[in-house]
């Protein structure tokens, strides 16, 4: 089985600050590591994925993430946020094979003027 | 394409009536998941399916049925809806085993309240 943990329910930055939102899985067999963005009373869109080959993904508005498999992590970045990136952000894993998706609880990501 | 899209939009009950959550995608995917989302606790797995005429049970599934009678809906029933059951339900679906893109693609949501 698969779990994943989000280490910041919460994060506050200023426009134009970098930022990074950590996720870190645990799984017993090869891994997918997603990411999904929610912006506010809309469902979820895939951000970027990691399925395999390079460790650095990049993906939709500038976001970027790699995958660490020594330290099991996951973490999302972004050299300079906008106001319009405040949302909900979901890392997620499934195990290779598996139908599934397993989803972190979440990181409400605040852009503040 | 319309996607993955969900009816209705947002619903209200009172504690012990039913209802069913309309899926459907025009996508031709294998696969289709229903999730509740609460605050705090990400998105949880209630019953998922692999093909038409199949449905299993997800992390979550006490108090909700499920059925994929056509390959393009599935659809959630709450037979006597509780309070406990307030929630944002998400639907989703992906592309079969046999595809390497195992993305899945959500739907914009229900809003449902039990009283």
């Amino acid at each position: 089985a698969q779990s994943v943990t989000q280490l910041d329910s919460q994060v506050p930055v200023f426009e134009e600050a970098p930022v990074e939102l950590r996720c870190n899985y645990s799984s017993s067999v090869s891994v997918y590591l997603f990411w999904y963005v929610q912006y506010p009373n809309q469902g979820l869109q895939l951000l970027l994925k990691y399925l395999s080959g390079s460790t650095l993904v990049k993906g939709i508005n500038g976001f970027e993430a790699e995958f660490n498999k020594s330290q099991t992590s996951f973490h999302l970045r972004k050299p300079s946020v906008h106001i319009s990136d405040t949302a909900e952000y979901f890392c997620a894993v499934s195990g290779r094979g598996s139908e599934k998706l397993v989803f972190g609880k979440g990181t409400k990501l605040t852009v503040n003027p | 394409n319309a996607g993955v899209t969900q009816t209705p939009k947002f619903r209200v009950l009172k504690t012990g009536q039913s209802m069913t959550l309309l899926c459907a995608q025009d996508m031709n995917h294998e696969y289709m998941y229903w999730y509740r989302q609460d605050p705090g606790m990400g998105l949880r797995l209630i019953h998922y399916s692999v093909g038409e005429g199949t449905t299993a049970k997800g992390e979550v599934p006490d108090g909700y049925n499920v059925s994929r009678l056509k390959k393009q809906n599935f659809l959630l029933g709450l037979e006597s809806a509780a309070p406990s059951q307030t929630s944002v339900y998400f639907c989703a679906s992906r592309p079969g085993a046999t595809s390497s893109y195992n993305e899945q693609f959500f739907g914009p949501g229900t809003r449902l309240t039990v009283l």
